[in-house]
């Protein structure tokens, strides 16, 4: 089980660049998560999927789009990058079962720099 | 409004020492979940621990118990006989709704020895 993965792990763009984060998880998790976390800001949510096919918007979602086109894929679009787009990137997932809560499962982070 | 609130951006604890971390919220669901966090320096998220709203007693893992004050909608993490792989950010965060997740913005623990 290798849980959640994140590529890549780390990423430098120019302004004005586009990229592709990619989450994977190989736990059969319904929901999952982007993330992005900041000196001072804690975690703040980006957008999330409750399921195959389905998005839904978060916290600070401008200037982010999102798919998932598989259940164990999730990935994190920049159309045309930002220098306040520099954060670390964390993806979660949680299975949701049967009236018990679930803790997230955090990848392990993605540094991206825009300059 | 912050619906999770960490007071103390930084901590210092003396090694064996106990240390209590804490965590207001605020939300007007019923059901809800409260977690703790922590983030080593090498940045990877590791789960402590879990308080649900309709839970009538603490929650306890091993060294770590969560002070659940639902009238005063705090969740305070009490670490006991801290040791130095304690040293930390520790996030505080908060399920509401279906699924949606809410941290706070941590609180920096260093472990003395």
């Amino acid at each position: 089980n290798a849980g959640v993965t994140q590529t890549p792990k780390f990423r430098v763009l120019k302004t004005g660049q586009s990229m592709t984060l990619l989450c994977a998880q190989d736990m059969n998790h319904e929901y999952m998560y982007w993330y992005r976390q900041d000196p001072g800001m804690g975690l703040r949510l980006i957008h999330y999927s409750v399921g195959e096919g389905t998005t839904a918007k978060g916290e600070v979602p401008d200037g982010y789009n999102v798919s998932r086109l598989k259940k164990q894929n999730f990935l994190l679009g920049l159309e045309s990058a930002a220098p306040s787009q520099t954060s670390v990137y964390f993806c979660a997932s949680i299975f949701v079962a049967g009236g018990r809560e679930q803790e997230q499962y955090f990848g392990p982070g993605t540094r991206l720099t825009v300059t | 409004a912050q619906k999770i609130t960490q007071t103390q951006p930084g901590m210092f604890v003396q090694e064996k020492e106990a240390v209590t971390l804490d965590c207001t919220y605020d939300t007007s669901d019923q059901s809800y979940g409260l977690f703790w966090y922590k983030q080593p320096s090498s940045g990877e998220m590791i789960f402590l621990i879990y308080q649900g709203s309709y839970d009538e007693q603490n929650a306890t893992e091993g060294r770590y118990s969560l002070n659940f004050q639902k009238a005063r909608k705090s969740a305070n993490l009490v670490i006991s006989a801290s040791q130095l792989g304690d040293s930390a950010m520790y996030f505080c965060a908060m399920r509401e709704g279906t699924y949606k997740y809410i941290f706070g913005t941590g609180t920096r623990l260093k472990v003395l020895a």
